[in-house]
């Protein structure tokens, strides 16, 4: 059974720093591309990074580019986002999502359940 | 970068309806395009990849059509299941999703 359990969200200041972890689990994690989406309370559903199944290929949403970094270690068949210089609109729910076996930008057939990143002071 | 609009936002409508949400591209992304089902407090569904192929394991009264800028899902046949938010995506250039169009009992 395909899993994905993401972590490390929590309460940040502005301008402050978080790193996401998705531990994924059922399936080959080194063939898939893998991507980070997320969703602002009440709103609908905005794509932030995408990585290939290598990590040598990665994709940034505008909004987010410069500030956040996806990675991946398949050994530990782990996903990563780092991110810095946190804004109040990156306050949304985290998704984990798995991506295409081909392709690094592909639709998503397996998603977690989220963690929480909320930017306040 | 390739924007996405769905139509209707909201859509009220009743168990046995056949019910379609269309979603238009900014520009041509061929067939890169795939639909969600979202219930409150739940991760999104697959339901449709490659405009019209179904994702296993969802029933056959969801369908895709469409290529190049338009696109429609369609329920032959709404059922209790089914009041949910669907959003529609692109993967032809990074990606994006639609604003999402809840569908509601009527």
């Amino acid at each position: 059974e395909v899993q994905l359990l993401e972590s490390g969200g929590g309460l940040v200041q502005p301008g402050g720093s978080l790193r996401l972890s998705c531990a994924a689990s059922g399936f080959t994690f080194s063939s898939y591309a893998m991507s980070w989406v997320r969703q602002a309370p009440g709103k609908g559903l905005e794509w932030v990074s995408a990585v290939g199944n290598g990590g040598g290929s990665t994709y940034y949403a505008g909004s987010v580019k410069g500030r956040f970094t996806i990675s991946r270690d398949n050994s530990n068949n782990t996903l990563y986002l780092q991110m810095n210089s946190l804004r109040a609109e990156d306050t949304a729910l985290y998704y984990c999502a798995r991506g295409g076996i081909l392709a690094t930008l592909s639709y998503f057939d397996y998603w977690g359940q989220g963690t929480l990143v909320t930017v306040s002071s | 970068d390739i924007q996405m609009t769905q139509s209707p936002s909201t859509l009220s409508a009743s168990v046995g309806d056949r019910v379609t949400i269309t979603c238009r591209a900014s520009q041509t992304i061929s067939s890169w395009l795939a639909w969600y089902q979202q219930k409150p407090g739940k991760a999104p569904k697959l339901l449709i990849y490659k405009a019209s192929s179904l994702e296993s394991g969802v029933p056959s009264r969801f369908s895709g059509s469409g290529s190049g800028t338009e696109f429609t899902l369609t329920i032959s046949s709404l059922q209790p299941d089914d009041f949910a938010t669907y959003y529609c995506q692109q993967y032809k250039s990074y990606s994006t999703f639609g604003q999402g169009t809840k569908v509601e009992i009527k």
